[in-house]
């Protein structure tokens, strides 16, 4: 099975500062349909998860532009140019590519 | 605006069973592959099971194979999942999803195992 692994866990961060969330699977997430399904989800406290990015790079309709996805194969990161009081939650990756779906452990964002 | 609404959890006593119902709403149901997605208390997100929109193809995490059944009524719009067998560590909020890849998420139901 795939492994997912972000880091860091615990992300204190400055308000209008920039943050930046790693992910790692441990095999490369290209599908045979050269797709590769890498997606970002934010779960703000006490709320469902929402998810903010498909496919490595590709914002949900009503995503603020802050947010942004990139990487490719097995590395992947997403990254919030201006940190607002809003974004504080947890952030989780997931590869879609295989079976069984795996989450990363989840990197919780906090306002310093 | 698409809308899933879970429904169905509550406490049940080890070794019991629940039936969980996701009702959906705002979109084509029978097109779309629909899944469900638990998180145990305090704890992150883990994939449950998964039921194709176009075939009949489901699929199941481990944890659960064998004892939980996915199946969809498209006439009913409803998504639901039989729990059988149940363990201290099936208690979560399920959570049910849209797409492949959780396009959106309902608001979920808790589920306690617990004598």
């Amino acid at each position: 099975d795939v492994v997912m692994t972000q880091s860091p866990l615990s992300l204190p961060v400055t308000l209008g500062q920039p943050a930046s969330i790693s992910c790692r699977s441990s095999q490369s997430l290209v599908h045979n349909d050269g797709n590769t399904y890498l997606d970002w989800f934010q779960q703000r406290p006490g709320q469902s998860p929402r998810r903010l990015i498909y496919k490595v790079s590709n914002r949900d309709s009503g995503v603020p532009d802050r947010f942004s996805g990139s990487g490719s194969g097995t590395d992947f990161t997403l990254k919030i140019s201006r940190v607002e009081a809003e974004d504080v939650g947890v952030y989780y990756c997931m590869q879609g590519t295989y079976w069984p779906r795996a989450f990363g452990q989840g990197t919780k964002v906090e306002i310093k | 605006e698409v809308q899933l609404v879970e429904s169905g959890g509550g406490l049940v006593q080890p070794g019991g069973s629940l039936r969980l119902s996701c009702a959906a709403s705002g979109f084509t149901f029978s097109k779309y592959a629909m899944s469900w997605v638990r998180q145990a208390p305090g704890k992150g997100l883990e994939w449950v099971s998964s039921f194709s929109g176009t075939t009949s193809n489901t699929y199941y995490a481990d944890s659960v194979k064998g004892r939980f059944t996915i199946s969809r009524d498209n006439s009913k719009n409803t998504l639901y999942l039989q729990m059988n067998s149940l363990r201290a560590e099936d208690t979560a909020v399920y959570y049910c999803a849209r797409e492949w890849q959780f396009d959106a998420f309902g608001q979920g139901t808790l589920v306690t195992v617990s004598s």
